[in-house]
């Protein structure tokens, strides 16, 4: 069974400021990670994804996320927030094998960006 | 380049009636799901395909029924709609789950409210 926690349904940031949000997954077998923004009354766009190879990924955007196995985290932030960051991201999680590549999703966090 | 399209994007339904979303993709996708969005709650699957005539059961099957009676279109109906189904709907699609980390493409979502 996979699993997504992320931990702070609501972030909020001063435009400028690093954004962090955080992903936890539980997976039984070596995961997929991905990280999804969706702006408001939109559907979801992938903005980074974690596969193999190098733990650091880098997205759209200026995102970027790091996959830390003995961690279980897969955490994504942005040195510099811009006010067209708001948005709710969703972590998930996909694994092999017979579950036919479904995502398991977090709960979402809503990211605010202020002046 | 439509990539997954969902119709109707708005509806209102009466507790009781039926309806069906139509999920269309054009990238010759293997694997379709339907996810419903709850707030709190992220994505969860309702029913998915792993191609053309083949169902199955998600997370949250319940109250819904899907066919794949062709590979680039995926139907979910509700046969009496209940307010609990109240939700956003979004179709997906990908390759195919062999793949490391094959992206799982999103339509824009399907609101629907249940009165």
């Amino acid at each position: 069974a996979q699993s997504v926690t992320q931990l702070g349904s609501h972030v909020s940031v001063s435009e400028g400021a690093l954004v962090l949000l955080r992903c936890n997954y539980s997976s039984s077998v070596p995961p997929y990670l991905f990280w999804y923004v969706q702006y408001p009354n939109q559907g979801l766009q992938l903005l980074l994804k974690y596969t193999t190879g190098a733990t650091l990924v880098k997205g759209i955007n200026g995102f970027e996320a790091e996959f830390k196995k003995s961690e279980t985290s897969f955490h994504l932030t942005k040195p510099s927030a811009h006010m067209s960051d708001a948005a709710e991201y969703f972590c998930a999680v996909r694994s092999g094998g017979t579950s036919y590549g479904k995502l398991t999703f977090g709960q979402g966090t809503i990211l605010t960006v202020h002046p | 380049n439509a990539g997954v399209t969902q119709t109707p994007k708005f509806r209102v339904l009466k507790t009781g009636q039926s309806m069906t979303l139509l999920c269309a993709q054009d990238m010759n996708h293997e694997y379709m799901y339907w996810y419903r969005q709850d707030p709190g709650m992220g994505l969860r699957l309702i029913h998915y395909s792993v191609g053309e005539g083949t169902t199955a059961k998600g997370e949250v099957p319940d109250g819904y029924n899907v066919s794949r009676l062709k590979k680039q279109n995926f139907l979910l109906g509700l046969e009496s709609a209940a307010p609990s189904q109240t939700s956003v709907y979004f179709c997906a699609s990908s390759q195919n789950s062999a793949g490391p980390g094959n992206t799982i493409y999103f339509g824009e979502g399907s609101w629907l409210t249940v009165v």
